[in-house]
């Protein structure tokens, strides 16, 4: 099954741009992968996902033009443009491997982003 | 819009079996449409998949968990529910249910509970 490997932190300044990188182990570069927004004490929200070919249906509800994603190789990015201080979460990225009773879906550690 | 509410002890102790269910409003579990999720995040740590369901009664469980785990839909009452046996310490986590966005569960996770946390401890 694929490793998800995420740095663990990103920052970034109020208005300016970060792109945070979900990055699969080798021979799952076809895989898509999720991203999720987890805001602190909050449950996670779907953001998008993303395959090579950039995203993979339709953004999450209420989640603004701002973000955006791309793929290539093994990477996976979600670019935020004009970073706003309600921006501040933890990313998590998520895929799916395997099917019946092999199935599994597996998460990379997160990266926690601090807006500056 | 389909809401998610986890419910169940906060405190467990070693050896027994945890139980949690999520109740969903603003929706019918029987739908067609959707699979039903269970994820969990230790303290400090990332997220980790525990299974899901199906309101037919399908199930899949991640491999690591999948001879301590029970996931179970209760139509009449609109929820679903988890019973993870014989805890440890390292069952610590808050516990997370979601929804799948369609009736496959290759599909994400679009809505998500609050969350529960879950000691285990005597």
């Amino acid at each position: 099954q694929p490793v998800l490997t995420q740095p663990p932190s990103a920052s970034a300044s109020l208005g300016a741009s970060v792109t945070l990188t979900c990055t699969l182990s080798s021979g799952y570069s076809n895989y898509k992968v999720d991203w999720y927004q987890q805001r602190p004490g909050k449950g996670p929200r779907f953001v998008m996902r993303v395959g090579t070919g950039g995203i993979v249906g339709s953004k999450g509800d209420g989640i603004p033009d701002r973000f955006s994603v791309l793929g290539s190789g093994l990477n996976r990015y979600l670019t935020i443009k004009n970073i706003q201080e309600e921006d501040e979460s933890d990313y998590h990225c998520g895929a799916d491997h395997g099917g019946g009773s092999n199935f599994v879906r597996v998460f990379g550690g997160g990266t926690k982003l601090t807006v500056l | 819009q389909v809401q998610l509410q986890e419910s169940g002890p906060g405190l467990v102790k070693p050896s027994e079996t945890l139980s949690l269910t999520c109740t969903v409003s603003g929706g019918s579990i029987s739908s067609s449409s959707y699979y039903w999720g269970w994820i969990r995040q230790p303290p400090g740590k990332g997220l980790e998949w525990i299974g899901s369901v199906y309101y037919g009664g399908t199930t899949y469980y991640n491999p690591s968990l999948r001879s301590r785990v029970t996931i179970s839909v209760d139509t009449s009452n609109n929820d679903f529910s988890l019973n993870l046996s014989s805890v440890t310490a390292a069952d610590t986590a808050v516990y997370y249910c979601a929804r799948h966005h369609s009736g496959s569960v290759l599909s994400e996770l679009d809505y998500w509970g609050q969350g529960t946390l879950v000691t285990v401890s005597s």
